[in-house]
This record gives C-alpha cells, sequence and structure tokens, in this order.
C-alpha cells in the first residue's frame, strides 16, 4: 500500500469548490506531519502553494490565492486542499508530499478538471 | 527573483553515466538545503535526493542508492547529480528545488523548483 494516496482524477464547476484529499497509509497519523501541495500545469514545473501541520502552523505559498487552503481530516487520516471559488486556471495535477522515514514521499497526483 | 536553471540531461544508453547541474541565482544559496526530484513521461514526481546547505546530510531514495551521488559547490552556487549505471526506468524530468532552509526535514520541503533537465535513457 503506498504511504500517501490521491485520487487520480476529480472535476467541478467553476465558482465551486472543490476538496483533494491525501489519505495516509493506515498506521501512519496524519497528526503527526506537515503535509505539502503542490500544482503543475502541463509543460511546466511544481509550484508550491501551501503546507499544513495544523491551524497553528501553516504557511501560504507567495503569491498564491487565499482561495488555496488547506486541512486535515483525523477521522479519514487524510490531508485536505481545498480549493474555492473554482476558475478555469485551476485545472491542473496537484501533488502532496510528507516527509517520512527520512525521506520524502509523494502522492500519485490528482488530475482537476473545471468544467 | 529566485532561479535554478538545470542543464546536463540528454540521451545514454543503459549502463552508462551523466552528470546534471543546477545553477541557482538571485538567492544565498549556502543557506538553502537543495533536492533532485524527477518525474517519468506521463508520471508522478518522484523524490531522488536532497542534501543540507553544508552538505553534511544527504538523503537518497531507495531507487536511486548507490548509483546517484548528490553535491554542491555553494562557491559557484551550484548542484551536481551524478549519475551512473543508468537505467531505462531513471527516464525522466530532473528537476532541481530548494529547501525551505538549511536543514533536511519535515520543516524543509521544496518551494522554490527549475525547468526541469529531461534524462533518456535507452539504447
Amino acid at each position: 500500500q503506498a504511504v500517501l494516496t490521491q485520487p487520480s482524477s476529480l472535476s467541478a464547476s467553476p465558482g465551486a469548490s472543490a476538496s483533494l484529499t491525501c489519505t495516509l497509509r493506515s498506521g501512519i497519523n496524519v497528526g503527526i506531519y506537515r503535509i505539502y501541495w503542490y500544482q503543475q500545469k502541463p509543460g511546466s514545473p511544481p509550484q508550491y502553494l501551501l503546507r499544513y501541520k495544523s491551524d497553528s502552523d501553516k504557511q501560504q505559498g507567495s503569491g498564491v490565492p487565499s482561495r488555496f487552503s488547506g486541512s486535515k481530516d483525523a477521522s479519514a487520516n487524510a490531508g485536505i486542499l481545498l480549493i474555492s471559488g473554482l476558475q478555469s486556471e485551476d485545472e491542473a495535477d496537484y501533488y502532496c508530499m510528507i516527509w517520512h522515514s527520512s525521506t520524502w514521499v509523494f502522492g500519485g497526483g490528482t488530475k482537476l478538471t473545471v468544467l | 527573483e529566485v532561479q535554478l536553471v538545470e542543464s546536463g540531461g540528454g540521451q545514454v544508453k543503459p549502463g552508462g553515466s551523466l552528470r546534471l547541474s543546477c545553477a541557482a541565482s538571485r538567492f544565498t544559496f549556502s543557506k538553502y538545503s537543495m533536492n533532485w526530484v524527477r518525474q517519468a513521461p506521463g508520471k508522478g514526481l518522484e523524490w531522488v535526493s536532497s542534501i543540507s546547505s553544508g552538505d553534511n546530510y544527504i538523503y537518497y531514495a531507495d531507487s536511486v542508492k548507490g548509483r546517484f551521488t548528490v553535491s554542491r559547490d555553494n562557491a559557484k552556487n551550484s548542484l551536481y547529480l551524478q549519475m551512473n549505471t543508468l537505467k531505462a526506468e531513471d527516464t525522466a524530468v530532473y528537476y532541481c528545488a530548494r529547501g525551505f532552509g538549511a536543514m533536511i526535514g519535515d520543516y524543509y520541503g521544496m518551494d522554490v523548483w527549475g525547468q526541469g533537465t529531461t534524462v533518456t535513457v535507452s539504447s
């Protein structure tokens, strides 16, 4: 079982909100991890969006709109990237990442379609 | 604006070697950890290696351990990745990425990424 699991795709309408999940493998407690989120558009490198550990320990990337926010769902053992007020330019691949067992681990990525 | 420019990619035969470089500018390179991350065609991101600001801490993914060597020259503001015994599965775009600070760990993920350089391993 992968350390981080992301749904491969998600679709949402312009103006709506999208909740992208990053589920940690059973036995790895989301509460102790700082989760990073990256956005990647075709042909471009990943761009840092934000990192989230708790409401008191989080950081927004420089220039990243506040409609991108992070949270956790402890009951689901998952990190969440919430994108509100979806715009067509938000269509991209989104990756989560954590530091686990002295390695950086990426989720498989979610392709977000805005239609 | 912080800039990272990778170079050194190309096509190489299985078993061959290649050395990637990453030139950093517009920030104090010696104060930041650095990372290599790769992306195979049509696939997701895969972390390769990390090196602390003073190169006293170095980490590798299991998939490259023993074959790849990361290094840096703070005087030249440059990061390197020596890749030996290359395999077809090493084919990917290789990105260098800056860490949030000097060390490696939970707090020091990647904030700025270069445009990447393409490595193709094929006979």
